[in-house]
C-alpha cells in the first residue's frame, strides 16, 4: 500500500452506536490531521497529531475521540453521533513544517462517507 | 479568522473551453497551493505557490500568485472531462501545520 489509506470507505451508524475510522500513512509522514468535509462548506479542520502529540483540537465536540498510537496510525472514535455529523471525513498527512519557508503539503486519503441515522 | 473564498462556485462548460477559477483573502499567506478533489476521493495537491507573482505550470493548468500574496487564480485551457471534479485552494503559513481550505470551485466539463 502506498500513499494515505482509511477504512471503511462508507459507515451507516445510529445515533447511539460506537465505531471507529481508521487511517493509515505509508509516506513517512510525522503529522496526521484529520478533516471533516460538509457539503458546500469548506474543510474544516478538526485535530492535528504532530510527532504522535495532539497539537490541535479545534472545538470538536467530545463525541469525536482521536487515537494516534504511533506516527502511521491515526483513529477517531465515534459515540452517539447526530445526524448533523453526516459527512464525508478525511485523513492527511505532512512532514511537519520547520523554519522560514517551510510550507505544509498535506496528502490525503479517500475519505470516509459517514451517514447517521 | 483568515477566511478563502473561491468563485464561481460552480462552473459547467464545454470540452475544450477555457476557464479561470478565482482564490481571494484580505490576508496575506506564505503560500499558497491548489488541490483537486475527484468525486469518491480525498483532494489530490496540484502546486504550491509562495513568490508573489509566481506563475507555474502544469500541463493545461496555470497557477498564479498574486503580488501581495492574498489572492490566487486557475486557468485551464482547453478543458477535457477529465477535469471534472472540485477544484480547492488552500492558505498556509510558514512554519505552520494549519491550512485554511476555500469552499471550492465545482467545475463539470460536458463532452
Amino acid at each position: 500500500e502506498t500513499g494515505v489509506t482509511q477504512t471503511p470507505r462508507h459507515l451507516v451508524m445510529g445515533m447511539t452506536n460506537k465505531k471507529s475510522l481508521k487511517c493509515e500513512q505509508h509516506l513517512g509522514h510525522n503529522a496526521m490531521y484529520w478533516y471533516k468535509q460538509s457539503a458546500k462548506k469548506p474543510l474544516e479542520l478538526m485535530f492535528v497529531y504532530n510527532f504522535k502529540e495532539q497539537t490541535e483540537n479545534n472545538s470538536v465536540p467530545s463525541r469525536f475521540s482521536p487515537e494516534c498510537p504511533n506516527s502511521s496510525h491515526l483513529f477517531l472514535h465515534l459515540h452517539t453521533l447526530q445526524p448533523e455529523d453526516s459527512a464525508l471525513y478525511l485523513c492527511a498527512s505532512s512532514l511537519q513544517p520547520s523554519g522560514r519557508h517551510s510550507y505544509n503539503e498535506q496528502f490525503f486519503g479517500p475519505g470516509t462517507r459517514l451517514t447517521v441515522l | 479568522t483568515q477566511l478563502l473564498e473561491q468563485s464561481p462556485q460552480f462552473l459547467s462548460i464545454q470540452e475544450g473551453e477555457n476557464l479561470t477559477v478565482y482564490c481571494n483573502s484580505s490576508s496575506v499567506f506564505s503560500s499558497l497551493q491548489w488541490y483537486r478533489q475527484e468525486p469518491g476521493e480525498g483532494p489530490v495537491l496540484l502546486v504550491t505557490v509562495v513568490t508573489g507573482g509566481e506563475v507555474k505550470k502544469l500541463k493545461r493548468l496555470t497557477f498564479q500568485f498574486g503580488d501581495a500574496r492574498k489572492d490566487s487564480s486557475l486557468h485551464i485551457t482547453a478543458a477535457q472531462p477529465g477535469d471534472t471534479g472540485l477544484d480547492l485552494c488552500a492558505g498556509g503559513e510558514d512554519s505552520s501545520y494549519k491550512l485554511i481550505f476555500g469552499s471550492g470551485t465545482r467545475l463539470l466539463v460536458r463532452p
